[in-house]
């Protein structure tokens, strides 16, 4: 069964610093797709990034950053230079590629990582 | 294009009544899910629907009910709420396509309370 840890439950940094958010994974398929969301403090989910398992390019969207890594199953996320608007709750999901699987709904998400930004 | 819409956004029930948290899509998506989050348990797929007339079981389905009578809409249905329930519910809608993970879009969400 596939299952994502996010071990980290509280983060708090002080604005402008930089944080990482680890996500760990277990999947016995070799596809699959790691995602992350964002839930701001108004409750709605955000999509953030996609990933597939064939691609371990590290990605980077302004002041975030995704680093893949398959060999330690991990799909850390890095916020620069952090802002009080990045204060929220981050998910990581896991979705497999299974024969009965058409790539969405079997998706897995971690406990998720409540984010404080101090201003 | 409104997305995913969820209605209600907050209800209160008792124990043993019924209703039914409507979802609506407009993007022509064949997929669509309901999740349930609950504190430090992240979101769980309770039921997912891959095209009209399709659906199937996610991680927690008991006391649940859903069908797919058109693209658009996913209802899901508590047929004797619980406690237990209480919870709040997320749709999702996606594309849906063999080998390719589409991320999901959810809606906004509803606040269910069961006393």
């Amino acid at each position: 069964a596939q299952k994502v840890t996010q071990a980290q439950t509280e983060i708090s940094v002080v604005e402008k610093e930089d944080v990482t958010l680890d996500c760990v994974y277990e999947t016995r398929d070799t596809t699959y797709y790691l995602f992350w969301y964002k839930q701001p403090p108004s409750g709605e989910l955000v999509f953030l990034i996609r990933r597939n398992s064939f691609d371990e390019q590290n990605e980077i969207s302004g002041r975030y950053s995704w680093n893949f890594q398959k060999s330690t199953s991990s799909f850390n996320f890095t916020i620069t230079a952090s802002q009080v608007v990045d204060s929220a709750v981050y998910f990581c999901a896991l979705s497999e590629n299974s024969i009965s699987n058409f790539g969405n709904e079997k998706l897995t998400f971690g406990t998720g990582t409540r984010l404080t930004i101090i201003p | 294009n409104a997305g995913v819409t969820q209605t209600p956004k907050f209800q209160v029930l008792k124990t043993g009544q019924s209703m039914t948290l409507q979802c609506a899509q407009d993007m022509n998506h064949e997929y669509m899910s309901w999740y349930r989050q609950d504190p430090g348990m992240g979101l769980r797929l309770i039921h997912y629907s891959v095209g009209a007339g399709i659906t199937d079981q996610g991680e927690v389905p008991n006391g649940y009910n859903v069908s797919r009578s058109t693209t658009e809409d996913f209802p899901l249905r508590l047929l004797s709420a619980a406690p237990s329930q209480t919870s709040v519910y997320f749709c999702a809608s996606s594309f849906s396509e063999q080998g390719k993970g589409y991320e999901q879009y959810f809606g906004p969400g509803t606040r269910l309370t069961v006393t």
